[in-house]
């Protein structure tokens, strides 16, 4: 049971466009939000995070939106550039951790044509 | 200068034997984790470590043990490896609500 998805493996954008990774989540525990970019032979590095107390986070040209009611996040980048290029993976983690647990999506492979 | 680090990069191995993989985080966080990466590209966790004692242990199979010698090191052992544990194994560290990663150890059993 896929508690965090990512529904599209792929996406192709121009550079210079906006890109938008879409994800959606199902367990109402999760309070903590974060995206995580991971390029091949990587591991993945964090990128930006949203706590369920805000809808919009906002840094440089990455900014995450939170839509609670509707369980579902979303990472915009703009613009896109070339090295955007890799795998985003989106992961969530319940409220109330000493302990720290991410459940992460399958993610999706972006791809910034130049 | 490496924060998670973990070795080896690349293993393979034969069905059945026992091999270990090490992590080691230079980052002085009190937790740490080891996750796989299925061949369907999901990240599971497996275990979690917090100050050397286990606070989180998945479904994972008793043939897969970490051991945690101090808190900057989690090592998994696995034993009488079969087919199926073939993956990209990730340790992790976090503090603050932010998880750092090594970069992976892609385990091949044959």
């Amino acid at each position: 049971d896929q508690q965090v998805k990512q529904n599209s493996p792929s996406l192709s954008v121009q550079e210079g466009r906006i890109s938008i990774l879409n994800c959606d989540y199902t367990n109402s525990m999760f309070d903590y939000f974060l995206w995580y970019k991971k390029y091949p032979a990587e591991g993945p590095t964090f990128l930006i995070s949203i706590s369920s107390i805000k809808d919009k986070n906002e840094d440089g040209r990455f900014t995450v939106f939170l839509n609670k009611s509707a369980k579902h996040l979303s990472l915009h980048i703009v613009p896109s550039q070339p090295g955007d290029s890799a795998v985003y993976f989106c992961a969530a983690a319940p409220r109330g951790a000493g302990s720290y647990q991410l459940t992460f999506g399958k993610g999706t492979k972006l791809s910034v044509i130049p | 200068d490496t924060a998670v680090s973990q070795t080896p990069k690349y293993l393979v191995t034969q069905m059945g034997n026992d091999k270990s993989i090490k992590c080691e985080q230079n980052l002085g966080h009190d937790t740490m984790y080891w996750y796989k990466q299925d061949s369907k590209k999901f990240l599971k966790i497996m275990f979690s470590y917090n100050n050397k004692e286990l606070i989180i242990n998945e479904t994972v199979p008793n043939r897969f043990s970490p051991k945690s010698p101090d808190k900057a090191h989690l090592n998994l052992h696995i034993n009488s490896l079969e087919l199926g544990d073939s993956a990209v194994y990730f340790c992790a560290s976090s503090q603050a609500g932010q998880a750092f990663f090594g970069q992976g150890t892609r385990l091949t059993v044959v």
